[in-house]
């Protein structure tokens, strides 16, 4: 059973720090990885999808990579701001058909 | 596009109550819906799976009595959760897909706080 784990739990970081954030993954058979963003009692809004086949993906300051073979995927955000704070999700899928599987979440604090 | 909305946005019950929760797509139709519970500080853990039509899957540890889904339309799903307890507390947001998104693509609603007193 894929199995998704985010680390850290928490991070707390001054405005303007860069940051990675990570996940790793125990069954490297994935479709694709995705990460959302959620906020305090929110749903969820999707940041950056990546297919297997694919190494990383861009979105402005946001860039997520993936080592499919090694089960690990990175989301890295440049400058943080306070308007960064939220709960960053990774959840990988198996196949086209089936459904997210998703880590715990990191939760970001950006101070300003 | 490809947006979902889920009504209402958050309930109060009180415990043995029933209290049914609706996930619809606005502009696409939803083959398939996905029901998932979130616990304060934990995952999104799946519920359950509903393709138009079908009896819904559930995914193990979830009671298929307790939690009643329904998906009659291609736009609207159901979720209820019967006689509902205290522990039955969380967030509960659907995800759909289906024709005109793009390729397995989930699409998720806001989600729906409730809360059993």
């Amino acid at each position: 059973k894929q199995e998704v784990t985010q680390i850290p739990a928490a991070l707390s970081v001054p405005e303007g720090e860069n940051l990675v954030l990570n996940c790793s993954f125990t069954d490297s058979a994935i479709y694709n990885l995705q990460w959302f963003r959620q906020d305090p009692g929110k749903g969820l809004t999707s940041l950056l999808l990546i297919q297997s086949s694919q190494r990383e993906q861009t979105s402005g300051r946001l860039n997520a990579s993936l080592d499919k073979s090694s089960g690990r995927s990175t989301l890295y955000i440049a400058a943080s701001q306070p308007g960064d704070s939220a709960t960053y999700l990774c959840a990988v899928r198996r196949s086209g058909n089936t459904p997210l599987v998703f880590g715990k979440g990191t939760r970001l604090s950006v101070i300003a | 596009g490809a947006v979902v909305s889920q009504h209402p946005s958050w309930v109060i019950c009180k415990s043995g109550t029933s209290v049914k929760i609706e996930c619809r797509s606005l502009d696409f139709q939803a083959t398939t819906m996905f029901w998932y519970r979130q616990f304060p500080k934990q995952s999104l853990m799946l519920m359950a799976t509903s393709n138009e039509g079908s009896k819904a899957t559930y995914e193990q540890g979830v009671e298929k009595d307790k939690f009643l889904i329904n998906h009659a339309s291609l736009t609207l799903s159901t979720l209820t959760v019967t006689s509902a307890h205290p522990e039955d507390s969380s967030f509960y947001i659907c995800s759909a897909r289906g024709a005109g998104t793009l390729p397995y693509e989930q699409y998720f609603g806001p989600g729906t706080r409730l809360t059993v007193t």
